[in-house]
């Protein structure tokens, strides 16, 4: 099974409009980190907004929150009021502690990725 | 702070030749991660390192990559002997350990093998 899937391969929002871009996760790990990470065309990986698996509020930075949702195994991202410059590709990635090689491995689990397009 | 740093930047080779990528992680940071990025099959983790020791390498294509870290502050890939299937985008990225901790990318090296 999948760890992380987003199922919209593709989104379009309206500019000023918010959109959400949707994560599911899979862990039997009691802590874990999400994060949502930003690729835009020029092509570098730039973090959004992490949330901790203990965390009890939504993350939010700006305009970027984190409808996290523990039971449903969820952690949407949330963009408000999109602007032109939010055109690019969404990953959303879990962190787990594991233990591969009897240590903790710490790996990053990524999700195909979500390609959002702001239309003017 | 200086973020992750790659060089170079962009690579063009021919088929056959050695590639070596290199990376500088960010200061205080113990793990390290060598990524790969293709249209075809997304964001592959190739092989990361925990206190300088490899910790997975399972996503390693075959024999002809190589990976080190003989310090804290210095990783390479290696890609020796080079085929035009290894064009890709090559990421390094950095973090402390631990599950709340950011990992943090480089600018990645865009490989491309004629």
């Amino acid at each position: 099974a999948q760890k992380i899937t987003q199922t919209q391969p593709g989104m379009f929002v309206q500019e000023k409009e918010a959109v959400t871009l949707d994560c599911t996760y899979d862990t039997s790990d009691q802590s874990y980190g999400l994060f949502w990470y930003k690729q835009p065309s020029s092509g570098e990986m730039i973090f959004l907004i992490y949330q901790g698996s203990y965390d009890e509020q939504n993350a939010t930075e700006g305009r970027y929150s984190l409808n996290f949702q523990k039971a449903r195994k969820s952690a949407n991202l949330v963009i408000s009021a999109s602007q032109l410059g939010d055109s690019a590709m969404y990953f959303c990635a879990m962190r787990e502690a594991g233990s591969l090689s009897g240590a903790g491995s710490y790996q990053l689990t990524f999700g195909k990725g979500t390609k959002l397009s702001v239309i003017p | 702070d200086a973020g992750v740093i790659q060089s170079p930047r962009h690579e063009v080779t021919e088929m056959g030749q050695e590639v070596t990528l290199r990376c500088k992680p960010i200061s205080g940071h113990n793990s390290l991660f060598w990524y790969r990025q293709t249209m075809m099959r997304g964001l592959e983790l190739l092989i990361y390192f925990n206190n300088n020791v490899p910790i997975d390498d399972s996503g390693m294509p075959e024999d002809r990559f190589s990976a080190k870290m003989p310090n804290a502050s210095f990783s390479t890939l290696k890609i020796q002997p080079s085929e035009p299937r290894d064009s890709a985008v090559y990421f390094c990225a950095s973090s402390r350990l631990g599950v709340q901790e950011t990992q943090y990318f480089g600018p990645g090296t865009r490989l491309l093998v004629l």
